[in-house]
């Protein structure tokens, strides 16, 4: 199965910052078939972008997700409070079961 | 709108086993498949399997296989997760989501709020 690894696994930033998220595969994913969510705490986890770049139906310009094969990037360009929350990658490549990345904790500085 | 509605929580003893229902409403059922995850306390998001809404065509992690069934009613809009022999590590909250799929796994945009298993003897 295809594992990801996304770095950092916390990161720490002052709102209006911008934010850099890394999902690694350890195989090219096919297609760019790679999403993103968002999970705030005691609440389910939200989409954010699907084919790598596409952003879901009513998320704010601010993100945007990036790359193929098996280099992936999710940027938020100007943090907001509301904002800090984890992310999680998941790649949905026909060839390997579902997986998603361990998480990136994004923190108030 | 878009609505997946889980079952209350639940409490199971080692061995036992736990269904867990995904009420469904706002779309068509049979466009659209089924995708359930699972998160254990303070841990990261876990995908246990997929039921596509066209012909119930159905796939499941390899790590899940032996002991999860997902199902569906069309006449309900439901979909079903059974998990058998359920272990201490099998507590977890599990979701239901709306994979955008009928056909394969894929993503998910609606989620359900999640169901609270605990084993415990």
């Amino acid at each position: 199965e295809i594992v990801l690894t996304q770095s950092p696994g916390t990161l720490s930033l002052s709102p209006g910052e911008r934010a850099t998220l890394s999902c690694r595969a350890s195989q090219s994913v096919s297609a760019n078939y790679l999403a993103w969510y968002q999970q705030k705490p005691g609440q389910a986890p939200s989409l954010l972008i699907f084919g790598a770049s596409t952003r879901a139906t009513g998320i704010p310009d601010r993100f945007s997700g990036s790359g193929s094969g098996p280099d992936f990037t999710l940027t938020i360009s100007r943090l907001e409070p509301e904002d800090f929350a984890v992310y999680y990658c998941q790649q949905y490549d026909g060839s390997s079961p579902i997986t998603f990345g361990q998480g990136t904790r994004l923190d108030i500085k | 709108q878009v609505k997946l509605e889980q079952s209350d929580s639940e409490v199971k003893e080692p061995g036992a086993s736990v269904k867990i229902s995904c009420k469904t409403s706002g779309y068509v059922f049979d466009s659209y498949g089924i995708t359930w995850v699972r998160q254990a306390p303070g841990q990261g998001l876990e995908w246990m399997g997929w039921i596509g809404g066209y012909k119930g065509k159905t796939k499941y992690a390899p790590k899940a296989q032996d002991r999860v069934t997902v199902t569906t009613d069309t006449s309900t809009t439901t979909a079903y997760m059974e998990l058998r022999n359920l272990r201490s590590d099998d507590t977890a909250i599990y979701y239901c989501a709306r994979d955008m799929s009928g056909f394969t796994s894929s993503w998910a945009d609606y989620w359900g709020q999640g169901t609270l298993v605990t084993v415990s003897s």
